[in-house]
């Protein structure tokens, strides 16, 4: 079975551009959470769908970003303008959707740098 | 909101030594606590977690222990091997009924050294 897997693992772009992220999350798994951790920090929750539906978006830092998982499969993060403290790695994970599977599978993350 | 801390942020220890990580969080409905490994390069892996109703787990090598009461919860790594150098992290998930984010630690970079 192949793990979750993310598009591109490394970007770097300048200021002001825009950047979209992809996950495609495990076969299955209705639960999909977008992470991030910036230079020597915490891996820092930024949402959670539950198939399309986003359950909880509270980690999101402002509306320069936004995400979609249309049709409950893939999912894609945008940032657009991206800023110079956007830069991290951003992580995808995926669960299967029992109460108690609580098991987060990790992707391999995207590294963003913004120049 | 949780909060996790996570102690020493880099911890060096020879080859065949015992090495422990601590957390403590700060939400006391809080139920499950997983670890994860982060190999250079690679993605950060499960090796172990515990759920709020289990005061320790073993697996081979590697320990996990929950104290609720103090809100505390350690990683223990017992006969150290230089795969096991890696970024560790330790994470809390409230307890909403359903699924729901992790809130982790800022991370322990291990170095086993030969």
């Amino acid at each position: 079975e192949a793990g979750v897997t993310q598009f591109p693992s490394h970007s770097v772009i300048e200021k002001g551009q825009t950047v979209t992220l992809r996950c495609d999350p495990i076969s299955g798994h209705d639960n999909l959470y977008w992470y991030r951790r910036v230079m020597g920090k915490e891996i820092k929750f930024l949402l959670h769908f539950v198939k399309e539906s986003k359950q909880d978006e509270s980690g999101m830092p402002n509306n320069r970003f936004l995400a979609e998982r249309t049709g409950g499969t893939y999912s894609t993060l945008k940032v657009q303008p991206a800023e110079l403290e956007d830069s991290g790695v951003y992580f995808c994970a995926s669960s299967y959707k029992g109460r108690f599977q609580e098991t987060q599978y990790f992707g391999p993350g995207t590294r963003l740098l913004v120049l | 909101g949780e909060n996790v801390e996570q102690h020493p942020s880099t911890l060096s220890v020879q080859e065949g030594d015992s090495a422990v990580i601590k957390c403590t969080y700060s939400d006391s409905a809080s139920n499950y606590f997983p670890w994860y490994k982060q190999e250079l390069g690679k993605r950060p892996q499960l090796i172990i977690d515990i759920r709020s109703n289990v005061g320790e787990k073993k697996d081979q090598r590697i320990a996990v222990t929950l104290n609720k009461t103090a809100k505390h919860f350690s990683l223990h790594i017992t006969e150290t091997q230089p795969e096991d150098s890696a970024v560790y992290f330790c994470a809390a998930r409230l307890n909403t009924g359903t699924a729901s984010k992790l809130t982790f630690g800022t991370g322990t970079r291990l170095q086993v050294t030969l």
